[in-house]
């Protein structure tokens, strides 16, 4: 089944440590994008990338970080400069610019 | 500046009863509109989107949504509720910049009485 698989479902990380989330889709979407979730606020865009090798800023980039090596993997990294990291995160792809974008499951990340 | 807004936070319905999800939208040109849901815990999940033509667009679930231009608004409705319903509900409009990223509403939490 084609879709977008985010790991892990939970995640715990202790305060000053980096950590990374995966994010791997197999539709062969061009654009990927990752999502911050916070109860009340709807969802902001982290960072985004349309293309292989190329990614960019969206609302709230600091304190994140990104790669895109291959189309199918994006994953995402919660450094330690991130002063309030404990949300769900929600990774997105889509075909292109302005069509429907497919969710994966999400990550809860629990600073502790 | 693009932004989509969701007036009710929280709505009650009882099942069987019809539902309608307001959203009204502020954007330059034609929207591409989409209503997702979202299960607890859970990613989004599309509902149904306008891009163009008929303005009135089904989607899965039974539910439909109405784009009316002069009022800017993209409102979902489905003529009777079921308990399965009870989620949260997010309007969204997609950007014409920041690699067309998808705009979204605060979001609508349905809850349904037996």
């Amino acid at each position: 089944d084609g879709g977008i698989t985010q790991s892990p479902k939970y995640l715990f990380r202790k305060e000053g440590q980096n950590v990374t989330l995966s994010c791997e889709q197999n539709l062969n979407h061009d654009a990927m994008y990752w999502y911050r979730q916070d109860p009340g606020q709807g969802l902001r865009l982290i960072y985004y990338s349309q293309i292989v090798n190329d990614f960019q800023k969206g609302d709230i980039a600091e304190g994140y970080s990104v790669s895109r090596e291959k189309k199918e993997s994006f994953p995402l990294t919660v450094t330690s400069a991130q002063k309030n990291p404990t949300a769900f995160y929600l990774c997105a792809s889509s075909i292109g610019v302005g069509t429907e974008a497919f969710f994966g499951q999400g990550t809860r990340l629990t600073v502790v | 500046a693009q932004s989509v807004t969701q007036p009710d936070i929280h709505i009650t319905v009882s099942e069987g009863a019809s539902l309608e999800l307001r959203c009204n939208y502020s954007y330059g040109a034609t929207p591409y509109l989409f209503w997702y849901v979202q299960s607890p815990g859970q990613g989004l999940q599309l509902l149904l989107k306008y891009f163009s033509g008929d303005t009135l667009v089904q989607g899965i679930k039974g539910f439909e949504a109405e784009f009316k231009r002069s009022q800017s608004s993209f409102n979902l409705r489905k003529p009777s509720v079921h308990w399965s319903d009870a989620a949260e509900y997010f309007c969204a409009v997609a950007s014409y910049n920041q690699g067309g990223k998808l705009i979204f509403g605060q979001g609508t939490e349905l809850s349904v009485k037996p």
